[in-house]
């Protein structure tokens, strides 16, 4: 079976903070892993993917995440938030087929 | 150009009643999907289709009937609403149903039933 754990459903951090929103897997297969953003009233937009390419893998508004198969893991770290950055987090993944394995989120609050 | 639209944006009805989403996608792509969010923000698919056919059904009631005219769409037609329906409903879409490829979402249809 395949899961997500996403630790944290609120996190905040300051403006010109690290970002750090934790995701653990567990899966049978080599998972794909991704990192969702969701804005108020608003659909989810894709941040990165992890396809067993490159376990360091960057991603849009300069998020990036490590895949590391030892820790089940695949987080997501921004060097410095910025307020724009307030939004909810997906950790979602899939195997050889396209369903998607959703986290239950984390809801990231930017203070000035 | 919105490569993921649904209609309506929002939707309140009465228990009892039946209603439709109708999504539409402009991105050449095979496979579409529904997805349910609930109020506490939980995302679960429901339906996958892929080139018109339904390859994943998650154990959602027979009141829900998604219909795939043709690739580039898929309707979710609701019957006898209840309570519970109510949510925000996701249309997406991607290249294929392999695995590997992002699924790209529309804006969402907030259902709500009284």
């Amino acid at each position: 079976a395949q899961s997500v754990t996403q630790l944290g459903s609120h996190v905040s951090v300051s403006e010109g903070a690290l970002v750090l929103l934790r995701c653990n897997y567990s899966s049978s297969v080599p998972p794909y892993l991704f990192w969702y953003v969701q804005y108020p009233n608003q659909g989810l937009q894709l941040l990165l993917k992890y396809t067993s390419a490159a376990t360091l893998v960057k991603g849009i508004n300069g998020f990036e995440a490590e895949f590391k198969k030892s820790e089940t893991s695949f987080h997501l770290t921004k060097p410095s938030a910025h307020m724009s950055d307030a939004a909810e987090y997906f950790c979602a993944l899939s195997g050889a087929t396209n369903k998607l394995i959703f986290g239950t989120g984390t809801l990231l609050a930017v203070q000035p | 150009d919105t490569a993921v639209s649904q209609t309506p944006k929002y939707l309140v009805t009465q228990m009892g009643n039946d209603k439709s989403i109708k999504c539409e996608q402009n991105l050449g792509h095979d496979t579409m999907y529904w997805y349910k969010q609930d109020s506490k923000k939980f995302l679960k698919i429901m339906f996958s289709y892929n080139n018109k056919e339904l390859i994943i059904n998650e154990t959602v009631p027979n009141r829900f009937s998604p219909k795939s005219p043709d690739k580039a769409h898929l309707n979710l037609h609701i019957n006898s609403l209840e309570l519970g329906d109510s949510a925000v409903y996701f249309c997406a879409s991607s290249q294929d149903g392999l695995g590997a490829w992002e699924q790209f979402f529309g804006p969402g249809t907030r259902l709500t039933v009284l």
